[in-house]
């Protein structure tokens, strides 16, 4: 079982910055297969990334990720007062259970 | 439009069983996999089960196995969760899943709302 540490665990942000988000696993993850959620208060996750780094359908271009073998990156430029949230990393493609890191929180400084 | 509307949440007693059920629209079921996935008071996603497309195999938790039972009906478009001898940590909100792919639970790509599991006496 592959195990994520995401940092930081809070970033305090303006609107128009940029975050970068950072996801590390505990062994290499096969062929990049890396995907980012979005999870905003009282709502159930959004699907941003997989593949490490191509956007879901919907997505804006705002939100970039790469990385591959432990290290990987999710990046969001110019922050919006909707990407105000927590944001989680989960690889797939090797054995289950699937695992989350253990989420990253953008909020408003 | 594609939709995941779970149901069969509440209040049970440690020991207790409940049913989950997961309705989903917009979409050719059988074709994908699904998976369960709950996110205890205050805290991060925890991956519980996932079935193939056909429901020929079935995937779990460490933290559940031997207790709860993932299953679907394809002629209904609906997923299950049965849940036995629950405890206290498994109160959590449930959400139901749908996978990108039609075999092994890999990319969630749509959502239901989620339906909130509290066990205590």
């Amino acid at each position: 079982e592959i195990v994520l540490t995401q940092s930081p665990g809070t970033l305090s942000l303006s609107p128009g910055e940029s975050a970068t988000l950072s996801c590390r696993a505990s062994q290499s993850v096969r062929s990049r297969y890396l995907a980012w959620y979005q999870q905003k208060p009282g709502q159930a996750p959004r699907l941003l990334i997989y593949g490490a780094s191509s956007r879901a359908t919907g997505i804006p271009d705002r939100f970039s990720g790469s990385g591959s073998g432990t290290d990987f990156t999710l990046t969001i430029s110019r922050l919006e007062p909707e990407d105000f949230a927590v944001y989680y990393c989960q690889p797939y493609g090797s054995s289950l259970p699937l695992t989350f890191g253990g989420g990253s929180k953008v909020e408003i400084k | 439009e594609v939709q995941l509307l779970e149901s069969g949440g509440g209040l049970v007693q440690p020991g207790g069983s409940l049913r989950l059920s997961c309705a989903a629209s917009g979409f050719i079921f059988s074709s994908y996999a699904m998976s369960w996935v709950r996110q205890a008071p205050g805290k991060g996603l925890e991956w519980v089960s996932g079935i193939t497309g056909s429901g020929g195999d079935t995937y779990y938790a460490d933290s559940v196995k031997g207790r709860f039972t993932i299953s679907r009906d394809n002629s209904k478009n609906t997923l299950y969760l049965q849940m036995n001898s629950l405890r206290a940590e498994d109160t959590a909100v449930y959400y139901c899943a749908k996978d990108q792919v039609v075999l092994v639970p890999e990319i969630m790509d749509v959502w239901g709302t989620g339906t909130p599991v509290t066990v205590s006496s």
